[in-house]
């Protein structure tokens, strides 16, 4: 089935420093979404990418669907420690009509102050 | 719009007991799914369901799992009997078309 995997799994950071999460799919992918988890939270829907090499921009985090539809990044410029939390890719796949989302293990991102 | 709404909060109970989570989706969305959320495992797909009709509950672990949805507005999960494997945070989520989930607090499940 598919499957949707997230690396790294861990990142610490200091404050300012920038990150980066990269998400691959074993299939082709309508969309993707992020989430973001802060602990002890629920994850928080922040976009949806769509199209073939997508690039779209939230202040700070800049999320990129690839030529493929297969993969996906997210960045973090300048990090702050409100960015503390687990970010998740989703993917959606499978047949029109019965297609759901399949979320990545996660990136847990630490921040030092 | 109170987002979605999932209770309990906590959930304690002893192994071998009956175990029910219940959501109330928001408003308007026509699809709602069932996650749960471990360490090891992260976050799996138990089911969904569309217009209220259950579409995929190939991630049900067991035949001690079920989940219905009687109309667009509640959803059930229940558990029995529990286990202390089934200890995890159960998510309800909904959405509409596929755009955005919407999760809620979650319920926080502790089968001793």
């Amino acid at each position: 089935g598919q499957q949707v995997m997230q690396i790294p799994q861990y990142q610490h950071v200091q404050e300012g420093e920038d990150f980066t999460t990269y998400c691959n799919s074993s299939t082709t992918l309508s969309n993707i979404q992020w989430y973001k988890q802060r602990p002890g939270g629920h994850p928080v829907f922040l976009i949806q990418l769509v199209k073939s090499g997508e690039v779209k921009k939230q202040k700070r985090l800049t999320f990129q669907f690839g030529e493929a539809k297969k993969n996906s990044s997210l960045h973090i410029t300048a990090t702050q420690t409100t960015d503390v939390g687990t970010y998740f890719c989703a993917g959606v796949g499978g047949i029109q009509g019965a297609q759901k989302l399949v979320f990545g293990q996660g990136t847990r991102l630490t921040i030092n102050p | 719009d109170a987002g979605v709404i999932q209770s309990p909060r906590h959930e304690v109970t002893e192994m071998g007991q009956e175990v029910t989570l219940r959501c109330k989706p928001i408003s308007g969305h026509n699809s709602l799914f069932w996650y749960r959320q471990t360490m090891m495992r992260g976050l799996e797909l138990l089911i969904y369901f569309n217009n209220n009709v259950p579409i995929d509950d190939s991630g049900m672990p067991e035949d001690r799992f079920s989940a219905k949805m009687p109309n667009a507005s509640f959803s059930t999960l229940k558990i029995q009997p529990s286990e202390p494997r089934d200890s995890a945070v159960y998510f309800c989520a909904s959405s509409f078309s596929n755009y955005g989930y919407t999760f809620g607090s979650g319920t926080r499940l502790t089968v001793v």
